[in-house]
């Protein structure tokens, strides 16, 4: 089954504990993506990456570090999470850059709760 | 600090009945639109998309409609079912980024 799995699926964290998000997708997609959904902002772009290493903020990257040593993994790390990245996080893929008539995969979301 | 929830527009509408659910997207050079559900506790779902040299396009049960002179996407379901019940939001690309909206929340009465 085509998909795009993250884990863990809930955590909580206190302050300044290093984290780390995996994101895998089994689609061979070059496109993949972190978003953070919080109320009444809608689905923020944190970090993109078009391929294999090659990597790319997006619209609010402070905080977040990414990397992608491989094509089917970008994991999302939080070297030293704060309260104001308490949110729910979505890893997506796709298979031309995002374009037209490919269409992004989802993964299931994360909710981080930073103390 | 004590935070407030905010409220997304809701549509309710009954089974059966057709929805309509609204988007106004911010930039005419946008040249790519998607709509998704994201249902309670899973991921958005991509539903249905519309390039900017089109008007209308047509899925399964959905139909975008897409107005550039007043920048306005909609998303009609017919014969709404109580499965379509979840959020919606449409995302517009802009060089190459999606800019999501907030949604709209669907609830379908059986």
């Amino acid at each position: 089954e085509a998909q795009v799995t993250q884990n863990p699926r809930y955590l909580i964290t206190v302050t300044g504990k290093k984290l780390t998000v995996t994101c895998s997708q089994n689609m061979n997609h070059e496109y993949m993506s972190w978003y953070r959904q919080d109320p009444g902002l809608g689905l923020r772009q944190i970090y993109y990456s078009m391929n294999v290493e090659v990597t790319d903020k997006g619209d609010v990257p402070e905080g977040y570090k990414v990397s992608r040593k491989e094509k089917r993994n970008f994991p999302l790390i939080l070297e030293s999470p704060s309260p104001n990245q308490t949110s729910l996080y979505f890893c997506a893929s796709s298979g031309t850059g995002g374009g037209w008539q490919e269409t992004q995969y989802f993964g299931p979301g994360t909710r981080l709760l930073v103390l | 600090g004590e935070s407030v929830g905010l409220h997304l527009p809701t549509l309710s509408v009954q089974e059966g009945d057709n929805s309509i659910i609204n988007c106004a997207y911010s930039n005419s050079a946008s040249d790519y639109f998607i709509w998704y559900k994201q249902e309670s506790g899973k991921g958005p779902q991509f539903i249905i998309d519309i390039r900017s040299n089109m008007d209308k396009r047509q899925g399964q049960r959905v139909t975008v409609l897409l107005n550039k002179t007043v920048k306005h996407l909609s998303l009609q379901i017919a014969a709404t079912q109580p499965g379509d019940s979840a959020v919606y939001f449409c995302a517009e690309r802009l060089r190459g980024k999606l800019i999501f909206g907030q949604g709209t929340e669907l609830s379908v009465k059986p």
